[in-house]
């Protein structure tokens, strides 16, 4: 079974527009972190944000949140304010066990064009 | 953030040559980094753990004879891949763990190479 799942292989948003990437996580770990990811067309990972999995408040980094619903295993990302820059592959990801240096298991990615 | 290089960007060569890859973290220590391999429009696939002083750990069906890593310090480990044919041609992403409570994984640039 995947342990990440991104159902949107591709997106459209209109530019100045809130848009909302899916991701869902399968583990029984109860200590994990979620990350997501943005790899433009260069090629080069950049890490956007991080949800705990105790956190109690879902994580904000600037024009990006994180709507963590832990009982639905479910970390959307939502980017507001679209810019034409937000334009990219988006990867959701997750390591198990808090603390640890385990390796990121990724999903398979979700590609996002702002119209503008 | 923390820094991690790649070198080289991006590399051509003749099938059945080698080619190492270099992965340096610049401002901190990484006892460990990841390698990653990442086909056109897909999602980064973990190849092997890289730990500082000892063997890395190679995911299954990644072979350890042609894709040769070593991590000889706390800044550097390098993949080399050994006879090198037009199938290895992909993006090769390393990473590593910065450290801190979220363990926060930081990537290179990323390689591509080309095998003619």
């Amino acid at each position: 079974a995947q342990k990440i799942t991104q159902t949107q292989p591709g997106m459209f948003v209109q530019e100045k527009e809130a848009v909302t990437l899916d991701c869902t996580y399968d583990t029984s770990d109860p200590s994990y972190g979620l990350f997501w990811y943005k790899q433009p067309s260069s090629g080069e990972m950049i890490f956007l944000i991080y949800q705990g999995s105790y956190d109690q408040q879902n994580a904000t980094e600037g024009r990006y949140s994180l709507n963590f619903q832990k009982a639905r295993k479910s970390a959307n990302l939502v980017i507001s304010a679209s810019q034409l820059g937000d334009s990219a592959m988006y990867f959701c990801a997750m390591r198990e066990g808090l603390g640890s240096q385990g390796n990121l298991i990724f999903g398979k990615g979700t590609k996002l064009s702002v119209k503008p | 953030g923390a820094v991690v290089s790649q070198h080289p960007s991006w590399v051509i060569c003749k099938s059945g040559t080698s080619v190492k890859i270099e992965c340096r973290s610049l401002d901190f220590q990484a006892t460990t980094m990841f390698w990653y391999r990442q086909f056109p429009k897909q999602s980064l696939m973990l190849m092997a753990t890289s730990n500082e002083g000892s063997k890395a750990t190679y995911e299954q069906g990644v072979e350890k004879d042609k894709f040769l890593i070593n991590h000889a310090s706390l800044t550097l480990s390098t993949l080399t891949v050994t006879s090198a044919h037009p199938e290895d041609s992909s993006f090769y992403i390393c990473s590593a763990i910065h450290g801190g409570n979220r363990n926060e994984q930081f990537f290179g640039p990323g390689t591509r190479l080309t095998v003619l």
